[in-house]
């Protein structure tokens, strides 16, 4: 089994829809974070956690929500979804800070929205 | 804000040749250096990085990294491509406890 994954793996869905993107691991990493890909752009954080009760905003974190329900589930949450967030998205994790120990990644999650 | 610049979107290369993909950073003091390759229908891996120290850093299959800091850069190099090298390279520095990556360069390895 993955040490991350990621649930769904696709998922095509329509303009104002809610969408949930799951992920849960199982190396005992206290960080996770979700990472957005989309060509040219490379990968750009949407939000971030260092422990469960601690949530940080990335550097596209609008239109997103999280949700931190324990320590080895990260939830991504598109409350209204619109096109422009077709996307690649991955969940990644750490133990301690990223700087100084590996990020584990996920297989992602490809979403469309029409 | 510390950051990375990947300033070529794709490389080609000859299997058997060398291969370098650039990186160069931004950063104020010292920079923590990393990068992973991602391969087809996959997540990322990390690859190597780069903290203190030598500046030549060793990686996994067979990659390295030279740090300069005059610079600013963190180019990624390999003595002798193969086809399976074929992938896309993210450089990627920390900041505040967490990564923020480039935007990617594809590397084509051509038999």
């Amino acid at each position: 089994d993955a040490d991350v994954t990621q649930t769904p793996r696709n998922r095509i869905t329509k303009t104002g829809k809610r969408i949930m993107l799951e992920c849960s691991q199982t190396k005992g990493h206290d960080r996770m974070y979700w990472y957005r890909q989309d060509p040219g752009l490379g990968l750009r954080l949407i939000y971030y956690s260092f422990d469960v009760k601690d949530i940080n905003k990335g550097e596209i974190s609008d239109g997103y929500s999280v949700s931190r329900q324990a320590q080895a589930k990260f939830s991504l949450s598109l409350e209204s979804a619109i096109p422009n967030q077709t996307a690649l998205y991955f969940c990644a994790t750490s133990k301690g800070d990223a700087g100084a120990n590996v990020l584990t990644f996920g297989a992602g999650s490809r979403l469309t929205v029409l | 804000a510390q950051s990375v610049a990947q300033p070529e979107d794709q490389v080609n290369v000859a299997e058997g040749n060398p291969l370098t993909v650039k990186c160069t950073y931004s950063v104020s003091g010292n920079p923590y250096l990393f990068w992973y390759v991602q391969y087809p229908n996959r997540g990322l891996q990390f690859l190597l990085k780069y903290i203190t120290g030598d500046n030549l850093v060793k990686g996994s299959y067979g990659f390295e990294a030279e740090f300069n800091k005059s610079q600013t850069s963190f180019h990624l190099k390999k003595p002798s491509a193969l086809v399976s090298d074929s992938a896309l390279y993210f450089c990627a520095v920390r900041r505040g406890g967490k990564l923020i990556f480039g935007q990617g360069t594809t590397l084509q390895v051509k038999p």
